[in-house]
């Protein structure tokens, strides 16, 4: 069974940064592209980045290019995100996804990011 | 990276059908035949419903069904059912490794 779990989420500053990690589980992680996507509260989906299998292509939204980077570690089937300069519109639940057929064909349960002072 | 336009809302009684839009551009949806389709209920990560436009992973009933023609996608649920009550959200791929979701529309089963 697939299994995608968030970590790292949680209050911060304007400003700030943290590191989201996503544990892989019950697949070839290092065979799948991922992805990020986050949804603010009583909003919609918004794609964020994605990442190749082996890691040496990555895309970004508009929004969070520069600030957001996107890695992965194969030996540890973890995927991450770190992010800096968080802005209070940053602030959403993120999800990771793996990428099949180029559709997200698996979801995490998403880890909480609150921006504010 | 413009969100795709998806209507806000659409109901239809038990056993009727909905059909939801999903205009893109000559960028994204018209572009590649890369448009899914997501099911999320309150409180939950959201399903993938479909893949590469009409295609219905397994597990998925078969009275979900996609298509597409030119810029715009469409998701079509037959036969509603209470537990379709849900909001839904297209995605497509867009080039050079990015994707767009849709702005989501809530359906309700009257």
């Amino acid at each position: 069974e697939v299994q995608l779990v968030e970590s790292g989420g949680g209050l911060v500053q304007p400003g700030g940064s943290l590191r989201l990690s996503c544990a892989a589980s019950g697949f070839t992680f290092s065979a799948s592209w991922m992805n990020w996507v986050r949804q603010a509260p009583g909003k919609g989906l918004v794609w964020v980045s994605r990442i190749k299998s082996d890691g040496s292509r990555t895309g970004y939204a508009d929004s969070v290019k520069g600030r957001f980077t996107v890695s992965r570690d194969n030996a540890k089937n973890t995927l991450y995100l770190q992010i800096d300069s968080l802005r209070a519109e940053d602030s959403a639940m993120y999800y990771c996804t793996r990428e099949n057929r180029v559709a997200a064909d698996s979801w995490g349960q998403g880890t909480l990011v609150t921006v504010s002072s | 990276q413009s969100a795709l336009t998806q209507p806000p809302s659409a109901s239809g009684s038990p056993g009727q059908s909905v059909t939801i839009s999903c205009t893109g551009t000559s960028s994204d949806v018209g572009a590649y035949n890369y448009v899914s389709w997501y099911q999320q209920h309150p409180g939950q990560a959201p399903k993938l419903m479909i893949y590469e436009v009409s295609n219905r992973p397994s597990g998925v009933p078969d009275r979900f069904s996609g298509s597409k023609s030119g810029n715009t996608a469409s998701l079509t649920v037959s036969g509603l059912q209470a537990e379709d009550e849900a909001d839904y959200f297209c995605y497509s791929y867009a080039g050079s490794d990015t994707f767009v979701f849709g702005t989501g529309t809530k359906v309700t089963v009257l």
